[in-house]
């Protein structure tokens, strides 16, 4: 069975600091995905890599492939209080339909 | 808005009553998938499906759930006999096909309320 583990769990922070969330496994998946999700809403698909070592930049939002395709990271410089909401990493392990999802970093950014 | 739509967006049903969710896709995606978000848990993958196919039903409880996905219409995912334990907000996503290289994209959810 295929595990994301999510660190940390919650982050609570002020507006304009910079903060880095982690998405683990010991399993290695084809590409994966990070969405946000907002109270009574379904995820957003923010960023999706698929080389390890892969790094894309969406603004202010840096993702990070792990080498061996095991593991990411998100990195938000100078926060914004928009930037809060529940931060979800889904790994794809082929043959792709069923994504693993991690429990999420729930963020809150503090003006 | 071209989005995925799912309703209703809320349900509330009685133990024992049956729930049927409604899902469509995006526009020119075939392919659909639900997922089961419960408190404190993330989102686990329920059912696969392609147009009048069932894929993969390995998330799915073995009783009282099914799902469809007809020629024509919204694919809905359907629970019988609902007990408390079925509360949950349920998601729905597609693709264009098999994910391998494609993304889901996620319809707001339905939130299942069991009294």
């Amino acid at each position: 069975t295929q595990l994301l583990e999510q660190s940390p769990q919650f982050l609570s922070i002020q507006e304009g600091e910079n903060l880095t969330v982690y998405c683990n496994s010991s399993s290695v998946f084809s590409s994966l995905q990070w969405y946000r999700q907002e109270p009574g809403e379904g995820p957003v698909l923010l960023v999706t890599v698929v080389t390890g070592g892969e790094v894309k930049k969406l603004k202010r939002l840096t993702f990070q492939f792990g080498d061996a395709r095991k593991d990411s990271s998100l990195h938000i410089t100078a926060a914004q209080p928009g930037d809060t909401g529940l931060y979800l990493c889904a790994g794809d392990g082929g043959p792709g339909y069923k994504l693993t999802f991690g429990k999420g970093t729930l963020l809150t950014v503090n003006p | 808005n071209a989005g995925v739509m799912q309703n209703p967006r809320h349900l509330v049903r009685r133990r024992g009553q049956e729930a049927r969710l409604r899902c469509s896709p995006m526009k020119g995606h075939s392919h659909v998938y639900w997922y089961r978000q419960l408190p404190e848990e993330g989102l686990k993958f329920m059912v696969y499906l392609q147009k009048e196919n069932i894929i993969d039903e390995s998330g799915m409880p073995k009783e009282r759930f099914s799902a469809e996905f007809p020629k024509e219409g919204p694919s809905i995912l359907r629970i019988q006999q609902v007990v408390r334990g079925d509360s949950a907000a349920y998601f729905c996503a597609s693709s264009p096909r098999d994910s391998s290289g494609y993304e889901q994209y996620f319809g707001p959810g339905t939130r299942l309320t069991v009294t």
